[in-house]
This record gives C-alpha cells, structure tokens and sequence, in this order.
C-alpha cells in the first residue's frame, strides 16, 4: 500500500449504529486530519493530530470521536450520527515542523462516502 | 474570518482552449496558496502550491499566480484535455494556525 488509505470506500449506517472509519498514512509523515465534505460545501476540518497529540478541534459535534493511536493511523468513531452527517470524510497526512501543523501539503486518501439512514 | 471564493462554481469547454480559473480570499495573512484537483468518488491530489512569497508556480500545462495584496489567485490550464474534467479546489493556508480554509471548488468539464 502507498499514500494515504481509508476503509471502508462506502458505508451506511442507521442512526442507533456505531461504526469506525479508519485511515493509514504510509508517507512516514508526523500529522493527520480529519475533513468533512458535503455536497457544494467547502471541506471543513474536524481535527488535527500533529505528533499523534489533538491540537484542533472545530466544534465538531460529540457523536464523532477520533483515535490517533500512532502516526500512521487514525480513526473516526461514529454514534448516534444524523442524516445531515451523511458526506464524504476524507483524511489528509502531512510532514509538519511544530505542533501547530507546519506548511507541507497534504496528502489525501480516497475518502469513506457515509450514508445515515 | 478567512472566506475563500471560487469562480465560477462550474465551467464546460470544447478540447483545446485555454482556460482560467479564478480563486479569491478575504484575508491576506496566509502562510500559502494551493490548488487540488478532486476527481469524482475520490480524494484529493494537490496540483501547485505557491508560498506567500512567491507570485506564480508552473508545472506542465498548468500555471498558478498569487496575488496576495489583491487577495487573488487564478489556475490558467493550457490546451485543455478531456482528462482534465474534475473539481478544482482552492485552498489558503492561515498564518496564524496554519489551518487549510478552503473554496467551494469549481467543477470542470473539457468536451471531446
């Protein structure tokens, strides 16, 4: 595997559901980001991990809840979602300088189309 | 706030012509400047990104300036091709949190 990968490409879930949506970075780069697309809407950031510490978190909802286990991976655990949750959650990685998240591109994965019913 | 505005929202042209598109922001502290190229169903790959320093990148067919007083930047795509049809995203970088704001994107359709 290279680059940025996300599992599972599509999923749907009901609102009682609890599911985990997880990304692998094989770019040896020290942050991950979580993003939000819906549809005509510019990404929106949900969190920054920068050195697997949380360093930005946008007010994003309770029912999302992210993991950052090492600096290769990351997850996004979802409960409870709503319909207006349904999107594309996409992940990026990148090579950063500090904590507050450098000025390398990112590198994104395929994203997880999510579907609450 | 950092607002970022991508014109126009889409675009459809024959094989061959040139082309531009537009990207403007609101705050002119930014750290950079990137455009990304978003194909449908999939993530995105950035094309050009241009320091705040800098005026213009190039990297084939394509070439980025920056206009960071003006807060503008366009994408100029030469001799367009129909495997240029994706969604064109804009993205400044924050100076102050280094945080990506982004446009809207513009969604390109290059006909045979």
């Amino acid at each position: 595997e290279t680059g940025v990968t996300q599992t599972p490409r599509h999923l749907v879930m009901g609102m009682t559901n609890k599911k985990s949506l997880k990304c692998e970075q094989h770019l040896g780069h020290n942050a991950m980001y979580w993003y939000k697309q819906s549809a005509k809407k510019p990404l929106e950031l949900m969190f920054v991990y920068s050195l697997e510490e949380r360093v930005e978190n946008n007010s994003v909802p309770s029912r999302f809840s992210p993991e950052c286990p090492n600096s290769s991976h990351l997850f996004l655990h979802l409960h409870t979602l709503q319909p207006e949750d349904s999107a594309l959650y996409l992940c990026a990685s990148s090579q950063v300088q500090d904590q507050r998240g450098g000025a390398d591109t990112q590198y994104f994965g395929p994203g997880t189309r999510l579907t609450v019913l | 706030k950092q607002e970022v505005t991508q014109i126009p929202a889409a675009l459809s042209v024959p094989e061959g012509e040139n082309l531009v598109l537009n990207c403007s922001f609101t705050d002119s502290a930014i750290y950079n400047l990137q455009w990304f190229r978003q194909d449908p169903g999939k993530g995105l790959t950035s094309l050009l990104l241009i320091q705040s320093s800098q005026r213009e990148q190039t990297s084939g067919r394509l070439n980025a300036s920056l206009d960071k007083s003006s807060g503008r930047s366009t994408l100029y795509i030469a001799a367009s091709q129909p495997g240029d049809s994706a969604t064109y995203l804009c993205a400044v970088l924050m100076d102050s949190n280094y945080q990506l704001i982004w446009g809207a994107g513009t969604k390109l359709i290059i006909k045979p």
